[in-house]
């Protein structure tokens, strides 16, 4: 079946780096471009930006810019999130989730979340 | 920066309709989508390029657009339905996505 699992939760120190991973199963990793959503505690949905996985090409929002790098592994269905120069108000759950390329099919399938606790 | 706007907030009684609006401060007429999002769940995907129902989301939800709002429409409301609700779009080039604030349906 299709699914996107993230790696596990992690406990950062401020100024530090975070790498978060999701794999993908059960459909063709290159048709689908990946997106990564977070969610601090209490609040909604922010969207962090977008890669493709075909060619790696990446989009990130304003917010996220110089501090956010998304890649792939197409050798093991993988994309990745870094995150850098950690804030206390980085604290969040952080998403994967999948969108059909080009088809506005919206994002059908999400990853389980990874906890990012960002503290001194 | 794009935005959208949500109620914070809708409350309705077993069986009746919940509509649930999300407005652009100015639409490039991007497809609009809608997340629900149950405590400690990831969002699911419930209605997709403005109306249309991903297989296995309930008839009871629907999506409709106007102008610069998009309202999400729940028929029939059932307590399994007592979720949080995200609207998703997009800015004019179609590469930067946005989400509504979110709105808190109680089912009463």
């Amino acid at each position: 079946q299709v699914q996107l699992v993230q790696s596990g939760a992690e406990v950062k120190k401020p100024g530090a780096s975070v790498k978060v991973s999701c794999k993908a199963s059960g459909y063709t990793f290159t048709s689908y471009y990946m997106h990564w959503v977070r969610q601090a505690p209490g609040q909604g949905l922010e969207w962090m930006g977008i890669i493709n996985p075909s060619g790696g090409s990446t989009s990130y929002a304003q917010k996220f810019q110089g501090r956010v790098t998304m890649t792939r592994d197409t050798s093991t269905s993988t994309v990745y999130m870094e995150l850098s120069s950690l804030r206390s108000e980085d604290t969040a759950v952080y998403y994967c989730a999948r969108e059909e390329g080009a088809t506005n099919y919206g994002m059908d399938v999400w990853g389980q979340g990874t906890t990012v606790t960002v503290s001194s | 920066s794009y935005e959208l706007t949500q109620p914070p907030s809708v409350s309705v009684s077993p069986g009746q309709t919940a509509r649930i609006t999300c407005s652009a401060d100015a639409l490039p007429k991007q497809y609009a989508y809608w997340y629900q999002q149950k405590p400690g769940q990831a969002p699911v995907l419930v209605i997709y390029k403005d109306s249309e129902r991903p297989s296995g989301i309930p008839e009871r939800f629907s999506g409709s657009s106007s102008g610069t709002t998009v309202t999400l429409t729940i028929s029939g409301v059932q307590a399994e339905d007592e979720a949080d609700y995200y609207c998703q779009s997009a800015d004019s080039s179609g590469t930067y996505r946005v989400f509504g604030g979110g709105t808190k349906l109680t089912v009463l």
